[in-house]
């Protein structure tokens, strides 16, 4: 099992740029979520997808977008990236159909991406 | 204010020695409760899940108070491999899997 897994690892891109961050859930799992956590900080929940359809979002503007497909992969597109937008972009993968409050959320590496 | 509340520390400890991190969470729909540990430029792994009778995993223990909306980690013993950020999670009670994190608490233990 490999788990959750993200590409690219890094990345380096410029202001104005748009930029498509990848994420492969854990097997088994039907639920992708995406968090922000720029450094010092906790992660920040950015939106949750399911079923291929975003069911969930955070205080992030709409130049965060996101989609999943049916083998439950998502991706999360950034447009018109700011300086601000600096931050470790983790994906994590759950399992949510039916009432399962508390299963865990596996996590994977994360994408570092840099603004300049 | 935020909805977690952690002490970002860093806290800086002897090996051997006995730490407690403490968080507060201002949502009283709070559902589920958790520490993550996340090492430097990792991502947060499950630590232990936090129940109001309290738990214990090895040198860890966790407790919940409800009533306070207050949550606790204690280690015993530190080990040199326990310098972590210790991040404070709580899932709201939305039915979906929203993680709401603190800033965490960096934890250095020393020889």
């Amino acid at each position: 099992d490999a788990g959750v897994t993200q590409s690219p690892t890094h990345l380096i891109k410029t202001r104005g740029q748009q930029v498509t961050l990848r994420c492969s859930p854990k097997s088994g799992h039907d639920t992708v979520s995406w968090y922000q956590q720029a450094l010092g900080q906790g992660p920040q929940f950015i939106f949750q997808y399911y079923e291929e359809e975003e069911r969930q979002r955070g205080n992030f503007p709409d130049r965060f977008s996101g989609h999943q497909f049916p083998n439950y992969s998502s991706e999360l597109n950034v447009n018109a990236l700011l300086l601000g937008d600096s931050a470790l972009y983790l994906c994590a993968s759950s399992f949510e159909t039916g009432l399962k409050m508390n299963t865990e959320a596996f996590f994977g590496q994360g994408t570092r991406l840099t603004v300049v | 204010r935020k909805e977690v509340e952690q002490d970002p520390g860093p806290f800086n400890v002897p090996e051997g020695a006995t730490v407690a991190f403490n968080c507060t969470y201002s949502n009283s729909a709070s559902q589920s409760f958790f520490w993550y540990r996340q090492d430097c430029r990792k991502e947060p792994k499950l630590l232990m899940s936090v129940y109001s009778s309290g738990n214990e995993d090895g040198r860890f223990t966790a407790q919940l108070n409800r009533a306070s909306q207050y949550i606790s980690l204690l280690i015993r013993d530190s080990k040199l491999s326990d310098s972590a950020t210790y991040l404070c999670v709580v899932k709201l009670n939305t039915g979906f899997q929203k993680l709401v994190f603190g800033t965490g608490t960096r934890l250095l233990v020393s020889p």
